[in-house]
């Protein structure tokens, strides 16, 4: 059985860290690339950035609402998906949510999602 | 960025209807169009990729169609399940954006 777990959120200030793990079983880990997404309260979904497979290069891509402050990596070794966040805003606070992907002709399809872990930057 | 609408926001409907949701893309994606369903509390579940092509495990009364700017995504005979938010998402440029979503509530 396919399972995305998410950890790592909590209460954190503005301009601190956090690292989020998605912790996956079930499935070859380095056949698929892995996303982040993330809903603030009461709001819709929001695409962060994905990570490509190292058959594809490794390669990255994120929303511009992020770039430069979060990063997106993995260890194929140990199934887990990281998401690295600096410089945090009040506005990054959401839960966020990992996803398996199929990446490739078809484009990035999403297959399976975390159960998300919520983020709130407050002082 | 592409910009997503969906119709209607919100719609109210009993078990054993057929339910059709829009959703429009601002430019061209070709068939690069996926739908999710979320449940309060819960995380979304994929239900389509490629404007038509049904994930692994979801029912057959969910189907999806459109091209180019144009989607729907129809559940026929409602299930006391399928009560939830549905979005549609575009992945033919970044940065992928969603819909607003749709609720699908009980009438």
């Amino acid at each position: 059985e396919v399972q995305l777990v998410d950890s790592g959120g909590g209460l954190v200030k503005p301009g601190r860290s956090l690292r989020l793990s998605c912790t996956t079983s079930g499935f070859t880990f380095g056949d698929y690339a892995m996303s982040w997404f993330r809903q603030a309260p009461g709001k819709g979904l929001e695409w962060v950035g994905y990570l490509r497979t190292k058959s594809y290069g490794g390669t990255t891509q994120y929303a511009a609402s992020v770039k430069g402050r979060f990063t997106i990596s993995r260890d194929d070794s140990k199934s887990i998906a990281y998401l690295e966040m600096n410089s945090l805003k009040t506005e990054d606070t959401a839960v966020y949510y990992c996803t398996r992907d199929l990446f490739g002709s078809g484009g990035l399809v999403i297959t399976d999602w975390g159960q998300g872990t919520l983020v709130t930057v407050s002082s | 960025d592409i910009q997503m609408t969906q119709s209607p926001s919100s719609l109210s409907a009993s078990v054993g209807d057929t339910v059709t949701i829009t959703c429009r893309a601002s430019q061209g994606i070709s068939n690069f169009l996926a739908w999710f369903q979320q449940k309060p509390g819960k995380a979304p579940k994929s239900l389509i990729y490629a404007a038509s092509s049904l994930q692994s495990g979801v029912p057959s009364r969910f189907s999806g169609s459109g091209s180019g700017t144009d989607f729907t995504l129809s559940i026929s005979s409602l299930q006391p399940e399928d009560f939830a938010t549905y979005y549609c998402q575009q992945y033919n440029n970044y940065p992928f954006t969603f819909g607003p979503g749709t609720k699908v509530d009980i009438k």
